[in-house]
């Protein structure tokens, strides 16, 4: 069964800072995805990766890719208070009759300090 | 607005009721998928069709829920007699084959 985790669960960092979330998945994957979640909310799509060595950049967020380890980061620099979030990282595999499942993380939750 | 459409997006209900949630897809979506998502988890599969045909059911997918997809349109999730641990975020999701899943808003239900 594939398992997906993600580390740190919390993270409260001071604006200004960098840091970096992990995922890790247990079995070979066809893609897989990062998504933010704010509260109440449902999910909005950051980033797909789809092959070893991918790396995808959007403004603060940098995500990568590293398929032999099974392991994607999400980098954030720089961070700022509008990136307070939770973010959840996601393992697609496909299945019978072409179930694209997709199975996600606990998720990281992102404080951003002043 | 051409993204997925969940309705109602709030449900609160009493224990033993019954619900039913809707989904509408993006028009020409022949994939949908329905997602739980309880406080601080990740969200986690429930079922899947291809066009009207339900194809996967999770362990999740008691015998008191049912997923409906008549002609390939919108799609609805049925809970009956409801339980306090029913109480979740219902996520759907729509894509065409092999491409990526668009999800609406979810419903929120709460059982009290």
């Amino acid at each position: 069964e594939l398992k997906v985790e993600q580390n740190p669960l919390f993270l409260s960092m001071q604006e200004g800072k960098n840091y970096t979330i992990y995922c890790n998945y247990s079995t070979t994957s066809d893609r897989l995805y990062w998504y933010r979640q704010d509260p109440g909310k449902s999910l909005e799509s950051l980033f797909v990766l789809l092959s070893n060595g991918a790396v995808k950049q959007e403004g603060r967020l940098m995500a990568s890719l590293d398929t032999k380890a099974r392991l994607s980061t999400l980098h954030i620099t720089a961070a700022v208070h509008d990136l307070s979030a939770t973010y959840f990282c996601a393992v697609v595999k496909v299945y019978n009759f072409g179930n694209e499942k997709l199975t996600f993380g606990t998720g990281t939750r992102l404080t951003i300090i002043p | 607005d051409t993204g997925v459409s969940q309705n109602p997006r709030h449900k609160i209900t009493k224990r033993g009721q019954n619900v039913t949630f809707r989904c509408d897809p993006i028009s020409e979506h022949n994939r949908l998928y329905w997602y739980r998502q309880t406080l601080g988890q990740g969200p986690e599969f429930l079922t899947y069709f291809q066009n009207e045909a339900q194809l996967e059911k999770s362990r999740l997918l008691s015998d008191r829920f049912s997923a409906e997809r008549p002609k390939g349109s919108f799609s609805t999730l049925e809970i009956q007699r409801t339980e306090q641990g029913d109480s979740a975020m219902y996520l759907c999701a729509s894509s065409l084959s092999h491409y990526e899943q668009y999800f609406g808003p979810g419903t929120r239900l709460t059982v009290t």
